[in-house]
């Protein structure tokens, strides 16, 4: 049972540029959280998914920012017109049911040139 | 929505002595407690959970502690190694999940 997958694991993207990110969950799990991290410091919450719906995005920034979760395929995380603070490891977890058991994958380290 | 608070920052003990990390919650809805490391460059790791029935857990050298009543919940470490050194965090969960921000250990050999 493969793990929670994501990639690509590292992103370089100059500035105006878009950033996709993709986050596959374990199989049988149907809820999907994105973590964006700072260097040494902590996890902070973007957005809350199960298939086909946005659970909670009250993490997500207003602009620029999206994310779905498709009825097939991977969630993805999109930031349009990235910015250097945008520079970030973007991480994604899944669970089986919400609020239970959370996986993470390995990140997505995004750098902004 | 829910607040973790979580002490302290950093953390810096002696190989074989204990270290203790704590957290408080507001939100009484919160019913699942898990604990994760994260060693640098990695994935945080889920190293042992708590459900709100249960009062203490244990795993080996690892265990944790919920106060329900008083809101807060602890990890400990006993007779730390150095492969104990990373960040820890700990999380409350009712539907979603928040976590604490995240404590350093280093254990000096």
């Amino acid at each position: 049972n493969a793990g929670v997958m994501q990639n690509p694991r590292h992103l370089v993207r100059r500035r105006g540029q878009e950033a996709r990110l993709r986050c596959s969950p374990m199989k049988g799990h149907s809820h999907v959280y994105w973590y964006r991290q700072l260097p040494e410091e902590g996890l902070k919450f973007m957005v809350y998914l199960q298939k086909e719906n946005i659970i909670d995005e009250s993490g997500m920034p207003k602009e620029r920012f999206s994310a779905e979760f498709p009825k097939e395929g991977p969630s993805i995380l999109r930031i349009q017109q990235v910015v250097r603070g945008d520079s970030a490891a973007y991480f994604c977890a899944s669970s089986q049911v919400g609020g239970q058991e959370l996986f993470f994958g390995e990140g997505s380290r995004l750098t902004v040139l | 929505g829910e607040n973790v608070e979580q002490h302290p920052s950093t953390l810096s003990v002696q190989e074989g002595d204990s270290a203790v990390i704590k957290c408080t919650y507001s939100d009484s809805a919160s019913n699942y407690f898990p604990w994760y490391k994260q060693e640098l460059g990695k994935r945080p790791q889920l190293i042992i959970d708590i459900r709100s029935n249960v009062g203490e857990k244990k795993d080996q050298r690892i265990a944790v502690t919920l106060n329900k009543t008083a809101k807060h919940f602890s990890l400990h470490i006993t007779e730390t190694q150095p492969e104990d050194s990373a960040v820890y965090f700990c999380a409350a969960a009712g539907n979603q999940f928040y976590f604490g921000t995240g404590t350093s250990l280093t254990v000096i050999p």
